[in-house]
């Protein structure tokens, strides 16, 4: 198993400009969550699907966010316009939910700089 | 979820054994204790989890005290790539509940 995938690994954007980060979740996995990761504020999540449909976005800072999951092997989330203070560490993890106590799995991360 | 202390950081020789504590007073009957950690530019690692019992893997053993207040991850070789913030987090097991990191502690291995 490859475990969590994201793409791009690093990304390097404009203020203003539309950016879009990538999670293919494990395989079989049910529950995909979206993670922001800052030296003020710690890891914070930012929104968790069960079964491709979002159960909780009270952690997504503003309307520019947004995140969808079209199926159950991919996630985008995307920001847009782009802000400085949205640079950060972005982490998806994917988890087995609702049969048990599951740990989380994450990706590598994507670090975003909005410059 | 309930919160849980943790001391901010602590250190151990390479090869003993550490032993990093978490205070979680608020459990319910129905939380879990999990342990992560991150490495420095990774995602965050599962580690192990428990309920009452205590529990043991390939990477750690995790004791709960019989009230359920407070438990210890314990490394028992520490190497220098254990080198990393451990977070102590509970949780339910229900659908719709989530993993809500706190600061973790910082474990650093010295040589």
């Amino acid at each position: 198993d490859a475990g969590v995938i994201q793409s791009p690994r690093h990304e390097v954007t404009e203020m203003g400009q539309e950016v879009t980060l990538r999670c293919k979740p494990i395989s079989g996995h049910n529950s995909l969550f979206w993670y922001r990761q800052t030296m003020m504020r710690g890891l914070e999540l930012l929104i968790y699907f069960n079964n491709n449909v979002p159960i909780d976005d009270s952690g997504m800072p503003e309307d520019r966010f947004s995140a969808k999951m079209p199926n159950a092997s991919f996630s985008t989330l995307k920001i847009q316009p782009s802000e400085p203070r949205d640079s950060a560490v972005y982490f998806c993890a994917s988890s087995l939910m609702g049969q048990g106590a599951y740990g989380y799995t994450f990706g590598s991360g994507t670090r975003l700089t909005v410059v | 979820d309930a919160k849980t202390t943790q001391p901010p950081s602590m250190d151990c020789a390479e090869g003993r054994a550490a032993n990093l504590p978490c205070n979680h007073s608020t459990i319910s009957g129905n939380e879990y204790v999990y342990w992560y950690r991150q490495i420095h530019s990774q995602g965050p690692q599962y580690i192990i989890h428990g309920l009452k019992n205590n529990e043991t893997n390939e990477m750690a053993s995790l004791i709960i005290t019989e009230d359920r207040k407070s438990s210890t991850l314990i490394l028992p070789h520490a190497t220098l790539r254990d080198t990393a913030v451990y977070y102590c987090i509970v949780r339910n097991t229900g659908a719709n509940s989530k993993l809500t990191f706190g600061k973790g502690i910082t474990l650093s291995v010295r040589p």
